[in-house]
């Protein structure tokens, strides 16, 4: 258990509906990270939050967003949903900004878009 | 920009084989490196880092990986695979000097290992 929690496990749900997945870090870490694993572009960095200022993307659609509450736990919102959005989003959370410390990750959500 | 290969999709071994992970990677920028570990059905655990000095590093579950830079090569070894090692691996850098501390990872290799 890496003390990273994700809700929900699965979710399953339709073409243009939105959803959102939500993290809570380990207690302490400031960072949470978000990532995409799918079969065909294999594991990708979404983005990443650090003490509720969003401080690093990558290649993140505009259709997706993300936020970091007060209390440090995060969401990410999936909008206008395409079957090839079906992938497994893992959040990670780490104790610093930058630096070699390690990211913990969650054991993810599973999405499927019908 | 940073890009990560790792050579085998899928290594074969049999129980108490050695086994070697193949990863080269990019970089225009010095950066840190990581071999994770996914086990089925679970998310990413970390295996062992390079930040600097010694380029032989030794990690969790028996797992060490040497760093060359003149190949920019981190390949991934055990001596002797356990069943529970049956697993996909995904070597992974991140800069040194970037504002955040974003992973980009290789396509991963899944090892199977054969009683």
């Amino acid at each position: 258990d890496s003390g990273v929690t994700q809700t929900p496990k699965h979710l399953i749900t339709a073409t243009g509906q939105r959803v959102t997945l939500r993290c809570s870090p380990r207690s302490g870490d400031l960072s949470v990270y978000w990532y995409q694993q799918s079969l065909d572009q294999g594991l990708q960095f979404l983005i990443q939050y650090y003490n509720g200022e969003e401080r690093a993307k990558g290649n993140i659609l505009e259709r997706f967003s993300a936020q970091q509450f007060p209390d440090l736990h995060s969401e990410l919102n999936l909008s206008s949903l395409e079957l090839g959005d079906s992938a497994l989003y893992f959040c990670a959370s780490s104790v610093a900004l930058a630096g070699a410390f390690e990211q913990f990750f969650g054991p993810g959500t599973r999405l499927t878009v019908l | 920009a940073q890009s990560v290969t790792q050579l085998d999709s899928q290594v074969p071994v049999f129980e108490e084989a050695p086994v070697e992970l193949r990863c080269n990677y990019s970089s225009s920028v010095s950066v840190y490196l990581f071999w994770y570990v996914q086990y089925p059905n679970q998310g990413l655990q970390l295996l062992l880092k390079y930040l600097s000095g010694s380029t032989l590093v030794k990690g969790i579950n028996g797992f060490e990986a040497e760093f060359n830079k003149s190949q920019t090569s981190f390949h991934l070894r055990k001596p002797s695979v356990h069943i529970s090692d049956t697993a996909e691996y995904f070597c992974a850098v991140s800069s040194i000097k970037a504002a955040g501390n974003k992973l980009t990872f290789g396509g991963g290799t899944r090892v199977l290992v054969k009683p």
